[in-house]
């Protein structure tokens, strides 16, 4: 069974770059049937979809996101980062790696990471 | 993007109610729609997927229909375990969007 876990730091400074990590066990990454992503939900709302690493490289990013956001795998170590920069405080949220087909069918447990000066 | 409405945004109901959730998108999905139960502080877990199939290990009370734009989840007979906040989620195209949300809880 497929297991993911979020890493990084919890807080993050305004105008700084969020970086996490999902490690994944129980599933290889370089995998072509499914894709890895991101999700996050800011505390008290609903779910917002970051973006996707798939197959290697190939990546598809929220375009509300895209000028900031960078997924990256490593193959060797079977674990996706995420770096988003110039953070605000409006990225504040639980941040989820997940793995998805159509559907996101597993989820990491979410990791809180609070921009704060 | 592909902007989904959920309704209603809250319901209280009782154990053993049937209780029915609406999503709707704002264009032609086809069937392309999925519905997650989240609780408190734990991720969302998929319940429904491809607008009427039911997820392995999701419990035979929940079911969901529609296609186009117009979508329901339907819990027959609702459990404890049940209150929680659920989630419509479309897959037709990229950005995948969610919608706001429907929180379950004890009347």
């Amino acid at each position: 069974q497929v297991q993911l876990q979020e890493s990084g730091p919890g807080l993050v400074k305004p105008s700084q770059t969020l970086s996490l990590t999902c490690s994944v066990s129980g599933g290889f990454i370089s995998s072509a049937d499914h894709y890895w992503s991101w999700i996050r939900q800011p505390p008290g709302k609903g779910l917002e979809w970051i973006g996707y690493i798939y197959y290697r490289e190939t990546s598809n990013y929220n375009p509300s996101l895209k000028s900031r956001l960078t997924i990256s795998s490593d193959l060797s170590k079977n674990q996706f980062s995420l770096k988003l920069t110039s953070v605000t405080a409006a990225d504040t949220a639980v941040y989820y790696c997940a793995r998805q087909s159509n559907y996101v069918d597993t989820w990491g447990q979410g990791t809180l990471v609070i921009v704060s000066s | 993007d592909i902007q989904m409405t959920q309704s209603p945004s809250s319901v209280s109901a009782s154990v053993g109610d049937r209780v029915t959730i609406t999503c709707r998108a704002s264009q032609d999905i086809s069937s392309w729609l999925a519905w997650y139960q989240q609780k408190p502080g734990k991720a969302p877990n998929l319940l429904i997927y491809a607008a009427s199939n039911l997820q392995s290990g999701v419990p035979s009370r929940f079911s969901g229909s529609g296609a186009g734009t117009d979508f329901t989840l339907t819990i027959n007979g609702l459990q404890p375990e049940d209150f929680a906040t659920y989630y419509c989620q479309q897959a037709n195209s990229f950005p995948l969007t969610f919608g706001p949300g429907t929180k379950v809880d004890i009347k």
